[in-house]
């Protein structure tokens, strides 16, 4: 069985300082896909960025960028500078490749203050 | 503009009455799924579809039916809505299944409350 845990319901950090927010998976598919998606008040679901198992280096998007430990089983997402526009729920989500299904943590609300 | 589109965004209804959400995708994705949030779980998968004709369960299935007649569109059914099913639900397509395709698209989010 597949399974994404985030421990961090919420988080609080300073505009312009980094932050990063937690995600531990447990999956028994030797390759795998890790997400993160960003949900503003508004509802929407924005995708931030991706890690596959296989990857070599850490990904990174601009600000963001995904710290990713195999052995430790961890996609941490670090957002660096952090912005009051980054105040939002995030969500780390993981699709295994024995599966269809793209299975989601149970968020990380953030709060960016001046 | 590529986008998943969901109608209604916003809808009350009453225990029993069946309603429909569409969901229609303009990228020919094969791959669609339907979730449901709530509060303190995240997003829980409903139904998949692999391509037309193919759907599955997903981890909540329960009360809740879908087709795929078209790639485009990949409607949710509730047949006897109740009140445990109040939820925002999203749709959601990409491109194929397997762990390297990157993102999923997701619609607005279809925010419905059962009375």
């Amino acid at each position: 069985a597949q399974k994404i845990t985030q421990t961090q319901p919420g988080m609080f950090v300073q505009e312009k300082e980094a932050v990063t927010l937690d995600c531990t998976y447990d999956t028994s598919d030797p390759s795998y896909g890790l997400f993160w998606y960003k949900q503003p008040s508004s509802g929407e679901m924005i995708f931030l960025i991706y890690q596959g198992s296989y990857d070599q280096q850490n990904a990174t998007e601009g600000r963001y960028s995904l710290n990713f430990q195999k052995a430790r089983k961890s996609a941490n997402l670090v957002i660096s500078a952090s912005q009051l526009g980054d105040s939002a729920m995030y969500f780390c989500a993981m699709r295994g490749r024995n599966t269809d299904k793209l299975i989601f943590g149970t968020g990380t609300r953030l709060q960016v203050f001046p | 503009e590529a986008q998943v589109t969901q109608n209604p965004r916003y809808l009350i209804t009453v225990t029993g009455k069946k309603l429909t959400v569409t969901c229609s995708q303009n990228m020919n994705h094969e791959y669609m799924s339907w979730y449901r949030q709530d509060p303190g779980l995240g997003l829980r998968q409903i139904y998949y579809s692999m391509n037309v004709e193919v759907t599955d369960k997903g981890d909540v299935p329960e009360g809740y039916k879908v087709s795929r007649k078209e790639k485009r569109n990949f409607p949710l059914i509730l047949e006897s809505p109740s009140p445990n099913q109040t939820s925002l639900y999203f749709c959601a397509s990409s491109l194929e299944q397997g762990v390297n395709t990157g993102e999923l698209f997701f619609g607005e989010g279809s925010r419905l409350t059962v009375l």
